[in-house]
């Protein structure tokens, strides 16, 4: 089945770039997502890519697609103590219905 | 819209009772998501309805766990017995169908129902 894998873990310094990976196996992707879980919450969505960009900037986020690797990177500039949350890379499919998480990385961002 | 709504937020129970999760999705969506989020195994899809009927529940882990949805409105989910190994924060997400250019999908996710085992 599909998979999508991120690493658990990343802490960065306020003001800090932070650069969160995602890598996934199915070429047959339509968009890819990124969403952002606070403590206690839901998921929420953050931004998403087509799948035949290369880029999407918006704002302090920059998604990156490199669909021959299958390699799905989301930039936060400028990090801030209120990034500190869960972000999840996920796939959805020609058939639209379902969606395919990883399992989320923990963005600890230290002051 | 409030937004999808959960209840309850946070669940204690004993090993062998019953538990009911309940999800009103935002209306006019007609699709709805139950998921199941643990620090071992990260989120997983447990069942996803569209127009109230169950199309996949490939991800429900075992009999014990069942899901109905028997209005646009409303849907639950069901572990009878329990077991500690069910504790876990749960999802309802719910979404419809863009068409046309830009039809990417958003789902929109509760804030989670808390289930504790003991």
């Amino acid at each position: 089945g599909e998979d999508v894998e991120q690493s658990l873990f990343l802490s960065v310094r306020e003001g800090d770039s932070s650069v969160i990976n995602c890598t996934y196996t199915d070429s047959s992707s339509t968009y890819l997502y990124w969403y952002k879980q606070e403590p206690g919450a839901g998921l929420q969505l953050l931004t998403y890519i087509f799948s035949n960009m290369d880029m999407k900037q918006d704002q302090r986020l920059t998604v990156l697609l490199n669909k021959k690797d299958k390699h799905l990177s989301l930039r936060i500039a400028d990090t801030q103590t209120g990034d500190s949350a869960i972000y999840f890379c996920a796939e959805s499919l020609y058939n639209f219905n379902k969606f395919y998480f990883g399992s989320g990385t923990k963005l600890n961002v230290k002051p | 819209d409030a937004g999808v709504i959960q209840s309850p937020r946070h669940e204690v129970t004993e090993m062998g009772q019953e538990v009911t999760l309940r999800c009103k999705p935002i209306s006019g969506h007609d699709y709805l998501f139950w998921y199941r989020q643990t620090m071992m195994r990260g989120l997983e899809l447990l069942i996803y309805f569209n127009n109230n009927v169950p199309i996949d529940d490939s991800g429900m882990p075992e009999d014990r766990f069942s899901a109905k949805m028997p209005n646009a409105s409303f849907s639950t989910l069901k572990i009878q017995p329990s077991e500690p190994r069910d504790s876990a924060v749960y999802f309802c997400a719910s979404t419809t169908r863009r068409t046309g250019e830009g039809s990417y999908n958003e789902q929109f996710f509760g804030p989670g129902t808390r289930l504790t085992v003991l």
